[in-house]
């Protein structure tokens, strides 16, 4: 089955560590974004990864660093400098980034920092 | 900058019940609209994708308007089933590749 796989589905991390997120994708999907979602709020978008090697900035990457060394792999740190990690965080892939290529997304990592 | 607004925040109906839900925008030069389906603890799933271009797109049940003057789209919901609770969220692309969503309309359908 193709699909987007993050891991883990749970991740708990005491405050001052930094932690990173997997998000893997077999569907050959070139672009890849990384979502946070607050609750009763919308998502917003952290990162976005239009091909290997290459990643921009979304709304709030502050306190947050990306790679993107494979197609099929688009890891996510959430480093010590963001204020407010405690979230969830769900990771997107389209074909490409073009205008109307549909969103697949993974299921999310909810992240408790304490 | 673009803002998504999604109406109402919270809906409760009986099984059977025809439902819409709202979504406007303020920004309506917009590529597309795309609405999604998040069940509890999950991942979002598409649904429909209407083109710039397109008025509405039909999927089974479902139905998703798009009226880019007045930045308003709805999704129409027939025979409402137990199993389409979830939380609907609805998202534009303006520019770039950028989505900007909405909060959501959590839907609780009742046997």
């Amino acid at each position: 089955d193709g699909g987007i796989t993050q891991s883990p589905k749970y991740l708990f991390r005491k405050e001052g560590q930094n932690v990173t997120l997997s998000c893997e994708q077999n569907l050959n999907h070139d672009a890849m974004y990384w979502y946070r979602q607050d609750p009763g709020q919308g998502l917003r978008l952290i990162y976005y990864s239009q091909i290997v090697n290459d990643f921009q900035k979304g709304d709030i990457a502050e306190g947050y660093s990306v790679s993107r060394e494979k197609k099929e792999s688009f890891p996510l740190t959430v480093t010590s400098a963001q204020k407010n990690p405690t979230a969830f965080y769900l990771c997107a892939s389209s074909i490409k980034t073009g205008l109307n290529s549909p969103l697949h997304f993974g299921n999310g990592t909810r992240l408790t920092v304490t | 900058k673009q803002e998504v607004t999604q109406i109402p925040a919270a809906l409760s109906v009986p099984e059977g019940e025809n439902l819409v839900l709202n979504c406007s925008f303020t920004d309506s030069a917009i590529y597309n609209l795309q609405w999604f389906r998040q069940d509890p603890g999950k991942g979002l799933t598409s649904l429909l994708l209407i083109q710039s271009s397109q008025r509405e797109q039909t999927s089974g049940r479902l139905n998703a308007s798009l009226d880019k003057s007045s930045g308003r789209s709805t999704l129409y919901i027939a025979a409402s089933q137990p199993g389409d609770s979830a939380t609907y969220l609805c998202a534009v692309k303006a520019s770039g590749s950028r989505l900007t969503f909405g909060e959501g309309t959590q839907l609780t359908v009742n046997p």
